[in-house]
């Protein structure tokens, strides 16, 4: 498996700002993901950052929103920008091990947003 | 598309039941099937995974097999104890090119003293 943080843990944001997400793992991984799980719901997949690439945004995520950057292969960055209360979410980062088929999980951030 | 099905919860246990999660999928061709436990304020961890038909997987007790036949990977644990009270997702991927994590909505397990 892999050791992965995340920053901050939690954080409480006015509405029009923006919040950076970092995420940083104890190993060097082609794949990394980012997550956004909204109160009482399952996990979405919000974009796929594969160093030196731009990411991959899933369907309803625009880069404008939600840009990232995966500057080398043990950290990744996840910006929300001009937040609004339905962002309020937990975003986790995963990493894909032994290919891409499995996926461990940071402990993710809790986004509160007024 | 490829889904994932869980049952509703939540799933209310005392200590020491026995625990079914039940899991079913549809998928076109043969995915990799994984359940991940969320404890209360955390993230996700991979409980267990099984890679192709007749497969169990198995970790802390908690076991499920693959079942191409009922394409179902439903979870079960012995003896439940208050320290697994969490939510549980079931999830599949595809193994042919890359392809994204799909999950169920989540299950949430509750064990009373």
């Amino acid at each position: 498996s892999a050791v992965i943080s995340q920053k901050p843990s939690r954080d409480i944001c006015q509405r029009g700002t923006s919040l950076t997400i970092q995420c940083q793992v104890d190993s060097q991984v082609t794949m990394m993901f980012w997550y956004r799980q909204q109160p009482g719901q399952s996990l979405t997949l919000i974009a796929t950052a594969n160093q030196g690439s731009e990411a991959t945004y899933e369907s309803g995520f625009v880069i404008d929103k939600f840009p990232i950057s995966r500057p080398n292969l043990t950290f990744s960055t996840l910006t929300v920008s001009n937040m609004s209360p339905e962002d309020s979410s937990i975003y986790l980062c995963s990493v894909g091990l032994q290919g891409w088929e499995t996926q461990y999980f940071g402990p993710g951030t809790r986004l509160l947003v007024l | 598309g490829n889904s994932v099905t869980q049952m509703e919860g939540p799933v209310t246990l005392s200590e020491e039941a026995f625990l079914t999660i039940n899991c079913t999928y549809t998928a076109t061709g043969y995915p990799s099937l994984f359940w991940y436990v969320q404890y209360p304020g955390e993230g996700l961890q991979l409980l267990l995974k099984a890679t192709k038909a007749d497969d169990k997987g198995s970790n802390k007790g908690f076991e499920a097999t693959y079942r191409k036949e009922t394409t179902s990977f439903h979870l079960e644990k012995g003896s439940v104890q208050v320290s697994d009270s969490a939510v549980y997702f079931c999830a599949l991927i595809m193994n042919t090119g890359f392809q994204k994590l799909v999950f169920g909505t989540g299950t949430r397990l509750l064990v009373s003293p």
